[in-house]
């Protein structure tokens, strides 16, 4: 059982376009929800958190349904530097545990080209 | 610099060889992690210790020997790895277990 599932790509788009990734996550006790983003050969950099509510940092909304255990990230008029592996990342409880841990999605990547 | 510091940033080792990997913050967090991170694979946590204890040990194999003494010092002891372990090792602090997290640039690791 994989806890945290992404499409890994890659996912190839022009300057300008609009690009939307999604993550599916097992566990509906899971408490809170980020999106981080993996340069090549760098360390994961955390993008923005998710909200219920849905949340917006300029060009980029992520949004998360917990009925249907579903984040998304949204790109709007994407950049060159936009070009990296997105990780879609879960907080839940550990196993056995009464702290919680993050589960990573293995990374979407997404290249934009000019 | 993120404000995790890891060294070296990369490592080349036979099998029959014992290294250590060093992490350190100075961030005034208290978790500390170890992640593996292989090609096409997400990222695997190995280790957590929170307020110096360890907390978690997600089944990694006795080759890998963690030291945490104190809240910003984090080892990885590395005695008779297998091909398969080389990777990227990312080490990542957080003000409490599961909160936000600060990654390192990771040691990049050649096992032959």
């Amino acid at each position: 059982r994989k806890e945290v599932e992404q499409d890994p790509g890659p996912f190839n788009v022009p300057e300008g376009a609009t690009v939307a990734f999604n993550c599916t996550y097992s566990n509906s006790a899971s408490q809170s929800f980020f999106w981080y983003r993996q340069d090549c050969r760098k360390e994961p950099k955390l993008l923005m958190s998710v909200y219920s509510s849905g949340n917006e940092d300029g060009r980029f909304t992520a949004q998360l349904n917990r009925a249907s255990q579903y984040i998304s990230l949204l790109i709007r008029d994407s950049k060159l530097s936009d070009s990296a592996t997105y990780l879609c990342v879960v907080n839940e409880r550990g196993r056995g545990s009464t702290l919680g841990r993050l589960y990573f999605g293995r990374g979407t990547q997404l290249t934009v080209w000019p | 610099e993120t404000g995790v510091t890891q060294t070296p940033r990369h490592l080349v080792m036979g099998m029959t060889n014992k290294k250590s990997l060093k992490c350190e913050q100075h961030l005034g967090h208290n978790a500390m992690y170890w992640y593996k991170q292989s090609a096409k694979k997400p990222l695997e946590l190995m280790f957590v210790y929170n307020f110096k204890e360890q907390t978690e040990n997600n089944s990694v194999p006795s080759r890998f020997s963690p030291e945490c003494p104190n809240s910003s010092h984090l080892f990885l002891h590395l005695h008779t790895l297998q091909p398969e372990d080389s990777a990227l090792y990312l080490c990542a602090s957080s003000p409490r277990q599961g909160g936000g997290y600060t990654f390192g640039s990771g040691t990049r690791l050649t096992v032959v």
